[in-house]
């Protein structure tokens, strides 16, 4: 059965600080994607990034980095030297090859960064 | 930048009053979904189509019904609210696999329900 988990619940951070977002899943499929999501305070979930399962190259995008690691099923999301905007809740979420292709998404992490 | 509506963004009813949300997209994209997202921040998918005149349940069970007469167009009803319906509503959208896409789901702005 598919499942994706995102411990961190919320978290706080100062201005400038990096911070990472865990996120584990797990998938009887061997070819799935993981996919990041934002959502700001007005409530719009938005795609940051989407990744197959063959392809575990890390990505970085700006300020945005991501670490993809199948020997421990795990796609952590970095914000370098975070931004008050970066308060956000952020999603991470798994779609199989097999099925319906439904997203399935982590509880979120609420990310908090101070001024 | 995706393009999918939602209306209306905020609704405020009485119990026992019949609604529809809104979501149209224009992107052309075969596949529309209904989330459902609770105060507590996890998201539920309660319907999903995968065109013109399909629509499937999706893993949480909810009392909503939805069409899809048009690509473009994915309303969801709910014919008696109650209090227990009040949630935000997100709707998404996306071009699968086997219509050349990549199944990415783009969401709209969401639809803020209280059930008075």
């Amino acid at each position: 059965a598919q499942k994706v988990t995102q411990a961190q619940t919320e978290i706080s951070v100062v201005e400038k600080e990096d911070v990472t977002l865990d996120c584990v899943y797990e998938t009887r499929d061997t070819t799935y994607y993981l996919f990041w999501y934002k959502q700001p305070p007005s409530g719009e979930l938005v795609f940051l990034i989407r990744r197959n399962s063959f392809d575990e190259q890390n990505e970085i995008s700006g300020r945005y980095s991501w670490n993809f690691q199948k020997s421990t099923s795990s796609f952590n999301f970095t914000i370098t030297a975070s931004q008050v905007v970066d308060s956000a809740v952020y999603f991470c979420a798994l779609s199989e090859s097999t099925g319906a292709n439904n997203l399935f998404f982590g509880t979120g992490t609420r990310l908090t960064v101070i001024p | 930048e995706a393009d999918i509506y939602q209306t209306p963004r905020y609704l405020v009813i009485g119990t026992g009053k019949k609604i529809t949300l809104e979501c149209s997209q224009t992107m052309g994209h075969d596949k529309m979904y209904w989330y459902q997202q609770d105060p507590g921040m996890e998201l539920h998918l309660i319907h999903y189509s995968y065109g013109v005149n399909s629509t499937e349940k999706g893993d949480l069970s909810s009392e909503s019904t939805v069409s899809r007469i048009r690509t473009e167009h994915f309303p969801l009803t709910l014919e008696s609210a109650r209090p227990s319906h009040t949630s935000q509503y997100l709707c998404a959208s996306s071009m699968p696999p086997w219509a050349g896409g990549a199944d990415t789901q783009y969401f709209g702005p969401g639809t803020r329900l209280t059930v008075l």
